[in-house]
């Protein structure tokens, strides 16, 4: 069983719908990262949550410490927000970063 | 302030020549992480760097793979002898701190997309 999964795998929906996208890990953790990466392979850092909640723009990020839970949310969503979505997380002991497997996620106009 | 510069983008080689891969981390980090992507996996951890030493390189291949951050200029990741195996992405991240802390973050280059003919 690995460390961090993430669900759903792929993700497609329509223009304006809200997305979530979860993650559960199971490893002491220090912090919790969100990442997006594009086609061109990219990567961007969206949040780095080690608790409660976080907020930029359209996109929400929480994590329940207790659960070992994470979610990403996507208000109205957009064509160009088209991209794997990944959550790593930091564990307690070191600085490293545990990778999920990414969520593909595609938004049709 | 520039991001962290990752150079080239793009690198084809063939089956045993090196690959020198460079990253510039952003004004003021002095802490380095390399990252591979193989295709349709996720990123895996290879190495962590400070300026002129190696902290931790348990995720980096044991044979022909090679990693350095000098006191001046970018941390470079070596690869003698590539094979086809060696196709990845490979990301470099950089930080300001010692990447012990809970408020500490990685800033993440644009890759380096390596091809082994």
């Amino acid at each position: 069983k690995n460390e961090v999964e993430q669900s759903p795998q792929n993700l497609t929906a329509q223009e304006g719908e809200f997305i979530t996208i979860n993650c559960s890990y199971s490893v002491g953790i220090s912090a919790l990262h969100w990442l997006q990466q594009h086609p061109g392979g990219g990567i961007v850092s969206l949040f780095m949550l080690s608790s409660g909640k976080k907020k930029h723009g359209r996109l929400i990020a929480t994590i329940n410490i207790q659960e070992k839970h994470s979610s990403l949310h996507i208000t109205a969503s957009h064509p160009r927000d088209s991209a794997v979505y990944i959550c790593a997380v930091r564990l307690d002991s070191n600085y490293q970063l545990i990778w999920g497997a990414g969520t593909k996620l595609i938004i049709k106009p | 302030n520039a991001g962290v510069m990752q150079n080239p983008r793009h690198l084809v080689r063939r089956r045993g020549q090196e690959a020198r891969l460079r990253c510039s981390p952003m004004k003021g980090h002095s802490h380095v992480y390399w990252y591979r992507q193989l295709p349709e996996e996720g990123l895996k951890f290879m190495v962590y760097l400070q300026k002129e030493n190696i902290i931790d390189e348990s995720g980096m291949p044991k044979e022909r793979f090679s990693a350095e951050f000098p006191k001046e200029g970018p941390s470079i990741l070596r690869i003698q002898q590539v094979v086809r195996g060696d196709s990845a992405a490979y990301f470099c991240a950089s930080s300001p701190l010692t990447g012990h802390s809970s408020t500490d973050t990685q800033y993440f280059g644009p890759g380096t997309r390596l091809t082994v003919l």
